[in-house]
C-alpha cells in the first residue's frame, strides 16, 4: 500500500531563514501532489498543487518541487516569519484509484 | 471566496446517542463534498465522498450505517454519527470542491467539528 512520510514531526527554525519540509512516498507517483497548512483546531488550507509532470511551483514566499525519481516533494518557505508557524500537510492524489492520501504533517515553529 | 462552514464547532454527547454535523459551502456550489476524520497528531483520513443528489461513496472500513451522509443540495452536506461510542470521538472535517474542478483538486476545508462521546 502507498505510504507517505513527512520528514519530521516537528521543525524549529530561526525567523528569516528558509524552512524546508519533505514529503516522501513509496511505490507509485501520484497524478498530483498538494500542500496544505493546518492551524490547531482548524481545517487545512490549500497552499499549492504540483502535477507529476511539473518540477517546481512558486507562490509568493512558497516553493514546491516534485521529483518523481526520488519520490519526493520539497516545500520551502523563504524569509520565514513567526506567523508561518503551523502544521503543514502533503497530500497525494492517485487518479487510477480516485484516492487522496494525506501525510501526518510536520509541525513548523518559527522563533523570533 | 470559497468559504466552507461547519456546525457545530464542537459537541459533547452521551454514548448511544446520534449527532448531526452540517457542512455548508457559503459562496459557491459544491458539486462534491468530502468527510474526513483526524485523530490527534495523525493525518486526515477520508471517510466518504458525496455528490449532490446521489449516495455517498464510503472508503473501505467506514461503516455507512453508522456514518450517514446526506448531500441534499449543492451547498449542504450532513454527517450523522449514529449510536455514538467513545471511540468515535475525533475531529471531523468536511471539504468541498466546486464545479469545473477535478476530484480533490484544491479542496476548501471547513473549520472542523470536535466530537467527544462520553
Amino acid at each position: 500500500s502507498q505510504k507517505i512520510e513527512q520528514n519530521s514531526e516537528a521543525l524549529n527554525i530561526q525567523e528569516g531563514k528558509t524552512a524546508t519540509l519533505t514529503c516522501n512516498y513509496t511505490n507509485y507517483s501520484p497524478a498530483y501532489l498538494q500542500w496544505y497548512r493546518q492551524d490547531p483546531g482548524r481545517g487545512p488550507v490549500f497552499l499549492l498543487l504540483i502535477r507529476e509532470n511539473e518540477k517546481e511551483k512558486r507562490k509568493e514566499r512558497l516553493k514546491v518541487t516534485f521529483d518523481t525519481t526520488l519520490k519526493q516533494s520539497l516545500f520551502h518557505i523563504t524569509a520565514s516569519q513567526p506567523a508561518d508557524s503551523a502544521t503543514y500537510l502533503c497530500a497525494l492524489y492517485y487518479s487510477s484509484a480516485s484516492k487522496i492520501i494525506f501525510g501526518s504533517g510536520t509541525r513548523l515553529s518559527i522563533r523570533p | 471566496g470559497a468559504v466552507v462552514s461547519q456546525h457545530p464547532s464542537w459537541v459533547i454527547c452521551k454514548s448511544g446517542t446520534s449527532v448531526k454535523i452540517e457542512c455548508r459551502s457559503l459562496d459557491f456550489q459544491a458539486t462534491t463534498m468530502f468527510w474526513y476524520r483526524q485523530f490527534p497528531k495523525q493525518s486526515l483520513m477520508l471517510m466518504a465522498t458525496s455528490n449532490e443528489g446521489s449516495k455517498a461513496t464510503y472508503e473501505q472500513g467506514v461503516e455507512k450505517d453508522k456514518f450517514l451522509i446526506n448531500h441534499a443540495s449543492l451547498t449542504l452536506s450532513t454527517l450523522t454519527v449514529t449510536s455514538a461510542h467513545p471511540e468515535d470521538s475525533s475531529f471531523y472535517i468536511c471539504s468541498a470542491s466546486g464545479p469545473g474542478q477535478g476530484m480533490f483538486m484544491e479542496q476548501y476545508f471547513g473549520p472542523g467539528t470536535r466530537l467527544t462521546v462520553t
